[in-house]
């Protein structure tokens, strides 16, 4: 168990709708990474907030959003969905921006069916 | 993160050693070089991290030249349950974008 959970685990959902994935970071993490990975694709970073604030954005779609609560859990938020967007979508979360490490914490993933 | 270079697939037999080198050529002077396992359907974990010469763990081995250019993670007598993806990263710190790229998916077969 790496700390960091993810709800719900899996969501079907219509072309055109819209979700809200959502992650708790493991206790005193303030970084929180959002990844998707389709099939047979690797991890594609898509967005990293540190304590509330956006700190790189990677390939994220603009129909895709994120945010980071006082609390420090994070939100990806995906809309008008696609057949496309079906995908596992994970969340890390790591400690303070000190040097020396890229250690990551993974929660289970939530594997987003769009029909 | 410094750009990396991996093998895109390795195939083993149980009981054997399997050796995954990394690329890294552009790596800073602060980068330390981290290693992760990634099974199907799951989230990826950190199996090691080094920055010189040799490190070891419980789960594998991590050696880097004089030169920290490349990388060679060691995994002794590995079973089927270590048929996974495997991730180099290359960074001073993960302060920004964890880019993780393709790995090398490692198949062990009996």
């Amino acid at each position: 168990d790496s700390g960091v959970t993810q709800t719900p685990k899996h969501l079907i959902t219509a072309t055109g709708q819209r979700v809200t994935l959502r992650c708790s970071p493991r206790s005193g993490d303030l970084s929180v990474y959002w990844y998707q990975q389709s099939l047979d694709q690797g991890l594609q970073f898509l967005i990293h907030y540190y304590n509330g604030e956006e700190r790189a954005k990677g390939n994220i779609l603009e129909r895709f959003s994120a945010q980071q609560f006082p609390d420090l859990h994070s939100e990806l938020n995906l809309s008008s969905l696609e057949l496309g967007d079906s995908a596992l979508y994970f969340c890390a979360s790591s400690g303070n921006l000190g040097q020396g490490s890229l250690e990551a914490f993974f929660g289970q993933g939530t594997r987003l069916t769009v029909v | 993160l410094a750009k990396t270079t991996q093998p895109i697939s390795m195939d083993s037999y149980e009981g054997q050693e399997v050796n995954i080198t990394c690329s890294h050529n552009n790596i800073a002077t602060n980068d330390y070089i981290t290693w992760y396992q990634q099974f199907p359907s799951q989230g990826p974990r950190f199996i090691i991290q080094g920055y010189k010469t040799k490190v070891t763990n419980e789960v594998a081995s991590l050696f880097i030249p004089a030169d920290r250019k490349s990388s060679t993670l060691s995994l002794p007598r590995v079973s089927l349950s270590d048929t996974a993806v495997y991730y180099c990263l290359v960074g001073e710190f993960s302060g920004y974008a964890l880019n993780f790229g393709k790995g090398t998916s490692l198949l062990v077969t009996p």
